[in-house]
């Protein structure tokens, strides 16, 4: 029982690329989440998902995109990496919603240049 | 005020201490209360969620005053292994229960 993963732990990118962070849980999850920490500013939420098939954005939407590909996944897409959004990312899942215990994955540290 | 303010810290305290943090929040429709535990670069982890009626688990104590909007923990016989840093989270900004809300967290090390 790994619980949340994620994949990459670490990346580099370049102003204008692209990429996306995999996560997966394997609690059977219904609920899962995209947040990013930047010193200073405590833990924001980027994007949610209620349910499989459903996606919602929370409050730092802008520049990403995020795909419920099933009921373990839920990637976060940066179309064109800026350096605003280097930060450290967290998935994280929770039963049915976050009024339960959140369940964070390792988190993946991305720097944009 | 902020929507979740903690004490700025960071708490140095001596093992075998008496250590208290405390939070408050804006949003005085907010349902769920919790404080996390993040050790350094790592992902945060729950440590206890907080009733209206209080609740203790082993040396840590939670308290929450809705009239006030503040909640608390409490952290006894202070352990070196409790270094780490301390989330308060609210949920429900705006009317939705999907939007948790962090504090920024307070930093406390527990020295021999």
């Amino acid at each position: 029982n790994a619980g949340v993963t994620q994949t990459p732990k670490f990346q580099v990118l370049k102003t204008g690329q692209s990429m996306t962070l995999q996560c997966a849980q394997d609690m059977n999850h219904n609920s899962m989440y995209w947040y990013r920490q930047d010193p200073g500013m405590g833990l924001r939420l980027i994007y949610y998902s209620a349910s499989e098939g459903t996606t919602d954005k929370g409050e730092v939407p802008n520049g990403y995109n995020v795909s419920r590909l099933n009921k373990r996944e839920f990637s976060l897409r940066l179309e064109s990496a800026a350096p605003s959004q280097t930060s450290v990312y967290f998935c994280a899942s929770s039963e049915f919603g976050p009024q339960e215990t959140q369940y964070f994955g390792p988190g993946t540290r991305l720097l944009v240049l | 005020r902020k929507e979740v303010e903690q004490d700025p810290g960071p708490f140095n305290v001596p093992e075998g201490a008496t250590v208290a943090f405390n939070c408050t929040y804006s949003n005085s429709a907010s349902q769920s209360f919790f404080w996390y535990r993040q050790d350094c670069r790592k992902e945060p982890k729950l440590l206890m969620s907080v009733y209206s009626s209080g609740n203790e688990d082993g040396r840590f104590t939670a308290q929450l005053n809705r009239a006030s909007q503040y909640i608390s923990l409490l952290i006894r016989d202070s352990k070196l292994s409790d270094s780490a840093t301390y989330l308060c989270v609210v949920n429900g900004r705006g009317g939705s229960n999907y939007k948790l809300t962090f504090g920024k967290g307070t930093l406390l090390t527990v020295n021999p």
